[in-house]
């Protein structure tokens, strides 16, 4: 079975660079894909900040960014924030019949 | 602004049905496919089942397939989900999610609780 992999959780301080990654267990992710990045903060509807793997949705931050780096897609986060203090999942585009695939998420902590 | 409005969860037995809606507004419905994602409360997001446009094409996970079913009206911007012989497992929040290229979630969902 297809399994999205990502970090169960990451850290960063205030200020930091990290970057979170989307990978498959069956192949390399690329743009056909189409890697979606999501956050969700508690109780939330998630947001699209990132699809098509690079382009950053209407009105998000350009601290956040999208990039394919080793076969696994990827989000960077550059001077992180407090409320960047969420989850974060990807999304990765199976074609006609499994649509999406969604990663299990990362819970990221800036501290 | 993507505008979308679940409803029609609530508490249900275990072997029961439910019908959800999704109320679509600020976009032309009618020319986008459409998505329902669901989330086990804590927990992460699961894609389990997609109609096109048109209706011609529809498709769902493995662990919705025969049990759930998918329809759409574009006349009246809806979409809807039905549930039925649910499980403890399928409560969870539903979403529905418009697609272009990539996924957009536009409401806060409908809660779904699947207990005896």
């Amino acid at each position: 079975q297809t399994v999205v992999t990502q970090e169960p959780s990451v850290s960063v301080s205030p200020g930091g660079t990290v970057t979170i990654t989307c990978a498959l267990n069956s192949d390399s992710v690329s743009t056909s894909h189409f890697p979606s990045w999501f956050q969700q903060t508690p109780g939330q509807t998630p947001r699209t900040l990132i699809h098509s793997a690079t382009t950053r949705s209407s009105g998000v931050p350009d601290r956040f960014s999208g990039s394919i780096v080793e076969n696994k897609a990827a989000l960077t986060i550059t001077g992180a924030q407090a409320d960047d203090e969420c989850d974060y999942y990807c999304a990765l585009y199976m074609g006609p019949g499994i649509r999406w695939r969604f990663g299990g998420g990362t819970k990221l902590t800036v501290l | 602004e993507v505008q979308l409005v679940e409803s029609g969860g609530g508490l249900v037995h275990p072997g029961g049905s439910l019908r959800l809606s999704c109320a679509a507004s600020k976009f032309s419905f009618s020319s986008f496919s459409m998505n329902w994602v669901r989330q086990v409360p804590g927990r992460g997001l699961e894609w389990i089942s997609f109609i096109s446009s048109t209706s011609a094409m529809a498709s769902y996970a493995d662990s919705v397939q025969g049990r759930f079913t998918v329809s759409r009206d574009n006349t009246e911007n809806k979409l809807y989900l039905q549930m039925n012989s649910l499980r403890v497992e399928d409560t969870a929040v539903y979403y529905c999610a418009r697609e272009g290229t990539w996924i957009t979630f536009g409401g806060q969902g409908t809660l779904v609780t699947v207990s005896s």
